[in-house]
């Protein structure tokens, strides 16, 4: 079982729909999240940390469960730029920290 | 600030070859790695260092050697290509740990024939 897994997808919806991705963790040492975002054949960026109280940042809000061990990302209002993959990320503290991507989940939105 | 930096963007290799790619960092960060990509897995870490002088093995360190003299600069070897090592390896950094939010460079894109 990998450590940290998403649905690939990919999520195809259209401009304005609300979409939402999840992420569960293998590991209850994971001690921070985040999730990041990654365009075609760029380099990861950082969308927005995950607290256990939940958090928004415009139209995304992001969920944690510890008891469950997912993590999720909701997307309102879509937009043609939302377009990318999405990667979760956990970091572990196992004596040193271990930093765990997901695989990433697609996201296309159309017109 | 040019944030990280990578070089060189694109490489072929044939197996057997030895190679250097290069990473820079100027926001004085002391947490720096390194990460290879391939369709359908996640990032996987090479290598990391927590600060100059001190380097230690990630989760896929085989074929590859790293070393920080610097702060700045944490470059990472080839010692002898292998098509498995065809793959895009990206360098990030942090400030602390990998705790923090970590930033990339662009990438390299490596083939290995």
């Amino acid at each position: 079982r990998k450590e940290v897994e998403q649905d690939p997808g990919p999520f195809n919806v259209p401009e304005g729909a609300t979409v939402a991705f999840n992420c569960t963790y293998s590991n209850s040492a994971s001690q921070s999240f985040f999730w990041y975002r990654q365009d075609c054949r760029k380099e990861p960026k950082l969308l927005m940390s995950v607290y256990s109280s939940g958090n928004e940042d415009g139209r995304f809000t992001a969920q944690l469960n510890r008891a469950s061990q997912y993590i999720s990302l909701l997307i309102r209002d879509s937009k043609l730029s939302d377009s990318a993959t999405y990667l979760c990320v956990v970091n572990l503290n196992t004596g040193g920290f271990k930093t765990i991507f997901g695989a990433g989940t697609r996201l296309f939105v159309k017109a | 600030n040019a944030g990280v930096t990578q070089t060189p963007k694109f490489q072929v290799l044939k197996t057997g070859q030895s190679m250097t790619l290069q990473c820079a960092q100027d926001m004085n960060h002391e947490y720096m790695s390194w990460y290879r990509q391939d369709p359908g897995m996640g990032l996987r870490l090479i290598h990391y260092s927590v600060g100059a002088g001190i380097t230690d093995q990630g989760e896929v360190p085989n074929g590859y050697n790293v070393s920080r003299s610097t702060t700045e600069d944490f470059p990472l070897r080839l010692l002898s290509a292998a098509p498995s090592q065809t793959s895009v390896y990206f360098c990030a950094s942090s400030w602390r740990q990998a705790a923090d939010t970590q930033y990339f460079g662009p990438g390299t894109r490596l083939t290995v024939l």
